[in-house]
């Protein structure tokens, strides 16, 4: 099984502040590189599906960044806001089909008002 | 509209009972999922379907069994060989490129 490894475990910021957490992959044989955000209650959502080193990609104040080289992705949150509170999954293919996902254990954004 | 349902919600099981967990999509997806959820862990992937008729197994698949004989569903058998079966289960469904449309959940406790 490989080892997708997330950091912080948790993280609470204060309504405005910018935000960033990292996904640590192995960076042997990439394919690519998924986030998800998991709000309470809610069922998992995609957020960005990465799959070329440099890559660079937005949904309005989230960004991610991918460095296949060095085997990690980093994720930003810009001006967090308490709608933002979530666990932030990245999940990496594993055995050498995109369909195997290994998931991180996640990072618990609490944005607080 | 479209997407993933999983019935039920909540279900609670007699040790030694099996149980199957049900999992319907209608967004004519080819790929569907099973994950597990524990306290403190990642999804940790039980079984997955590319295709109809076609299964694999994940990471935990000890004491489960699926099958795929419709593209639209995609049950989850959890038998009495699975020796820590209570947690919440996941099922997921995906078209290329492989971006992952999850069902709301159902949670298994083991009375």
């Amino acid at each position: 099984i490989l080892n997708v490894e997330q950091s912080p475990q948790s993280l609470h910021v204060q309504e405005g502040d910018s935000t960033n957490f990292t996904c640590s992959f192995p960076s042997s044989n990439f394919y690519a590189l998924h986030w998800y955000r998991w709000e309470t209650a809610k069922s998992p959502e995609a957020l960005f599906v990465m799959t070329l080193n440099g890559d660079e990609k937005k949904k309005g104040r989230i960004s991610a960044t991918l460095n296949t080289k060095e085997g990690y992705s980093y994720l930003y949150i810009k001006g967090s806001q308490p709608e933002d509170s979530a666990t932030y999954l990245c999940a990496f293919p594993s055995g050498g089909s995109n369909y195997k996902l290994t998931f991180g254990k996640g990072t618990l954004l609490t944005v607080n008002p | 509209d479209g997407g993933i349902t999983q019935s039920p919600k909540y279900l609670f099981r007699k040790e030694g009972q099996n149980v199957t967990l049900s999992c319907e999509q209608n967004l004519n997806h080819d790929a569907m999922y099973w994950y597990r959820q524990d306290p403190g862990q990642g999804l940790r992937l039980i079984y997955y379907s590319q295709i109809v008729n076609d299964f694999q197994k994940g990471d935990i698949a000890e004491g489960y069994s699926v099958s795929r004989e419709k593209k639209e569903s995609f049950p989850l058998t959890v038998t009495s060989a699975q020796k820590n079966p209570t947690a919440f289960y996941l099922c997921a469904s995906s078209g290329p490129p492989n971006t992952q449309y999850f069902g709301p959940g159902t949670r298994l406790t083991v009375l």
